[in-house]
C-alpha cells in the first residue's frame, strides 16, 4: 500500500479539541502540500483544508491544519456533533507521479 | 457556479470496459491551472485516486491501475471521460469526478468541487 497513513478512528466529546494525524514520506507530504477532506455519511467528500493550512471559504475556523516534515495534522476545536464524519488527507506523490489518499479517520462525537 | 456530474452504467459485467463521463460547468478545462480528477470509493472503504487530466492535456494515473485507465477530455462539450478496462468485482465502487485548481505558483487548491458520484457494480 503506497498511500498515506491515518488512524482508523478518533473520538471526542462536544467542546473538546481533537487532532487527526496523517503520516507519509519524503516523496509525498515531505515534498508537497497536504489537503484534507470531510465526508459526512452518504455524501460526497468536501474540501476542508488545502495547502496544508488554508481553509476554503465557508469552513469554520475551528478547523486548522499543519504540516511538519513527512506528517500532517488536522485539528478540530470546539468539537460539535455535526463534525462526526470521515476525514481524509491527500497529497501528490512525486515518486508515483500521482495523488495519494490516507485510509481515512472516522471521527465519533461521544 | 462550478458543478460536476458523473454519468455511466450502474452495472457492468466482469471483463467489460467501464466508460464514465464527467460533465461540468462553471469553468473551462482550457484555462490555465484547471484540472479534473477521478476518485473512487468501494463500499465502506477509503477514497482512492484514479486519474487526473489538466488544461494542457497532460494525464496522470494511479500507478497500480495505469494499464487499465484512460482519461480524456472534450473541451467543446465540457466533459472528461474515464475508461476502466477489464472490470472486476473489486472495482465495485462509487466513482467521483472533482475539479482541482493549480496556481502558477504551484499552489494546489485541492479538489474543491465534487460531483455527487455514480455507483458502479461489477457482477455477472
Amino acid at each position: 500500500h503506497s498511500g498515506l497513513t491515518q488512524a482508523p478512528s478518533a473520538s471526542g466529546t462536544p467542546g473538546q479539541r481533537v487532532t487527526i494525524s496523517c503520516s507519509g514520506s519524503t516523496s509525498n507530504i515531505g515534498s508537497n502540500s497536504v489537503n484534507w477532506y470531510q465526508q459526512l455519511p452518504g455524501t460526497a467528500p468536501k474540501l476542508l483544508m488545502y495547502d496544508n493550512n488554508q481553509r476554503p471559504s465557508g469552513v469554520p475556523d475551528r478547523f486548522s491544519g499543519s504540516k511538519s516534515g513527512t506528517s500532517a495534522s488536522l485539528a478540530i476545536s470546539g468539537l460539535q456533533s455535526e463534525d462526526e464524519a470521515d476525514y481524509y488527507c491527500a497529497a501528490w506523490d512525486d515518486s508515483l507521479n500521482g495523488a495519494v489518499f490516507g485510509g481515512g479517520t472516522q471521527l465519533t462525537v461521544l | 457556479q462550478v458543478t460536476l456530474r458523473e454519468s455511466g452504467p450502474a452495472l457492468v459485467k466482469p471483463t467489460q470496459t467501464l466508460t464514465l463521463t464527467c460533465s461540468f460547468s462553471g469553468f473551462s478545462l482550457t484555462s490555465s491551472g484547471m484540472c479534473v480528477s477521478w476518485i473512487r470509493q468501494p463500499p465502506g472503504k477509503a477514497l482512492e485516486w484514479l486519474a487526473l487530466i489538466d488544461w494542457e492535456d497532460d494525464k496522470y494515473y494511479n500507478i497500480e491501475m495505469k494499464t487499465r485507465l484512460t482519461i480524456s477530455k472534450d473541451t467543446s462539450n465540457n466533459q472528461v471521460v474515464l475508461t476502466v478496462a477489464n472490470m472486476d468485482p473489486v472495482d465495485t465502487a462509487t466513482y467521483y469526478c472533482a475539479r482541482i485548481v493549480i496556481a502558477e505558483t504551484g499552489t494546489n487548491f485541492g479538489l474543491d468541487v465534487w460531483g455527487q458520484g455514480t455507483t458502479v457494480t461489477v457482477s455477472s
